[in-house]
């Protein structure tokens, strides 16, 4: 089975801080996503990564960056944290957009 | 703005009903797909259709789609008090193969 893994749960982090989310998948998958999930919203798409170093933004990667250096991990990171980037982040992974995605566990990210 | 967008937002049923989840989407797709997210978890991905397909079976779900109306339903039947969740669509946009755009999600409740 298919497996992507989120380095973190839950995560506390303070405004103004640099914060690192990792994904790892465990199936050469060539495409990678992140997003984050609020209430009403659905999922929005921050940025998704289609081979290693490549990288294209979604719908909102104001506030966010990634990074793509190995096939298997895929990195978001909050450059200063802000309180409205207290949210659900979930990462996922595909061989292609033509099948389904894998997805993280997701990890609950409150700034404060 | 969201490509997708379910209806209804929230669902209510009594277990062995049938439950019927409809998305509607903007621009012209590749394929729809949908997914299942149990309370505070990742998503699971539960059926694809190519924009060529119009109808798809898989055990008790049942995926129609109808391009000319850029809209899509998930039937599921003989529900049972599992299938509480929520239900996502994500579409694969035609000028972008790489992007998977999610709706807002239809919450189901099945009660027992």
């Amino acid at each position: 089975d298919v497996k992507v893994t989120q380095s973190s749960r839950y995560l506390v982090k303070r405004t103004g801080e640099k914060v690192f989310l990792e994904c790892v998948q465990d199936m050469d998958h060539e495409n990678m996503f992140w997003y984050r999930q609020d209430p009403g919203l659905g999922l929005r798409l921050i940025y998704f990564s289609y081979d290693v170093k490549m990288k294209e933004k979604g719908d909102i990667p104001e506030g966010y960056s990634v990074s793509r250096e190995k096939k298997e991990r895929f990195s978001l990171i909050l450059e200063s944290a802000s309180t409205n980037q207290t949210s659900m982040y979930l990462c996922a992974s595909s061989l292609s957009v033509r099948v389904g995605a894998f997805f993280g566990q997701g990890t609950r990210l409150t700034v404060v | 703005s969201q490509q997708g967008e379910e209806d209804p937002q929230a669902l209510s049923i009594q277990e062995g009903e049938n439950a019927t989840m409809n998305c509607s989407y903007k621009t012209s797709i590749n394929n729809l797909q949908w997914y299942r997210q149990n309370s505070g978890r990742g998503l699971v991905h539960l059926i694809l259709i190519r924009s060529n397909e119009r109808e798809k079976h898989s055990g008790r779900l049942r995926v129609t789609l109808d391009t000319s109306k850029k809209s899509s339903s998930l039937l599921i039947t003989a529900s049972r008090a599992a299938d509480t969740a929520s239900y996502f669509c994500a579409t694969v946009l035609m000028d972008s193969s790489y992007k998977l755009i999610f709706g807002s999600g239809t919450r189901l409740l099945v009660r027992p």
